[in-house]
């Protein structure tokens, strides 16, 4: 089974612009979630994502969002983009039970300058 | 609100040696915690899940176990190889005050095994 696909790498932005990232789940799997990943504040919850709604949302401000799509692939975007959103974005799909375990992308490092 | 803390921040061994490593978490009506490896510039790769009816859970050469009424949780690795060299992430599933569906990471251990 191929793993938790995440597009692209690596993206280099200026202040203002906005990105979207894409994140393909393994097979199957229902729920995705996205994560920040900073030196400073660590790993950050923005929001999960089940059968096509939001079912949970971290503390971040509106210029984060996101979406799923039927075939349970995700976008994020963020808009405006500040220096302060250089981070690693993390996406983790799951099957959709309480304890199933998370399953990690490779990330998309996002550099804002 | 759910906090998880990890010790130590960074430990080093030499290779052979077996290590622990401790996560804390302060709320206990967790549904699950889960330890994970990160290399460095790449993603989370899953080692155990424990869910909150278990005490341990086992896979090679890794052991964690689960005290919730204490709130902590220890990752035990028998004969530590330099291939083991990566942080160490533990993740909380949930907490009375919490949303099932938040997941809280600690901060990482940073892990050198030493040849």
């Amino acid at each position: 089974k191929a793993g938790v696909t995440q597009t692209p790498r690596y993206l280099i932005k200026t202040r203002g612009q906005q990105v979207t990232l894409s994140c393909s789940p393994i097979s199957g799997h229902r729920s995705v979630s996205w994560y920040q990943q900073t030196p400073g504040q660590g790993l950050q919850f923005l929001f999960e994502y089940f059968s096509e709604t939001q079912r949970n949302k971290g503390n971040f401000p509106g210029r984060f969002s996101g979406r799923q799509f039927s075939n349970s692939r995700s976008e994020m975007n963020v808009s405006t983009l500040e220096l302060g959103d250089s981070a690693l974005y993390l996406c983790a799909s799951m099957s959709g039970g309480n304890n199933s375990p998370l399953h990690f992308g490779n990330g998309t490092r996002l550099t804002v300058t | 609100k759910q906090e998880v803390t990890q010790i130590p921040a960074a430990l080093s061994v030499p290779e052979g040696e077996n290590l622990v490593l401790n996560c804390s978490f302060t709320d206990s009506a967790i549904y699950n915690l889960q330890w994970f490896r990160q290399d460095p510039g790449k993603g989370l790769t899953s080692l155990l899940l424990i869910q909150s009816s278990q005490r341990e859970q086992t896979s090679g050469r890794l052991n964690a176990s689960l005290d919730k009424s204490s709130g902590r949780s220890t990752l035990y690795i028998a004969a530590s190889q330099p291939g083991d060299s990566a942080t160490y992430l533990c993740a909380v599933r949930g907490g009375m005050k919490t949303s099932y569906d938040k997941v809280i990471f600690g901060p990482g251990t940073s892990l050198s095994v030493i040849p």
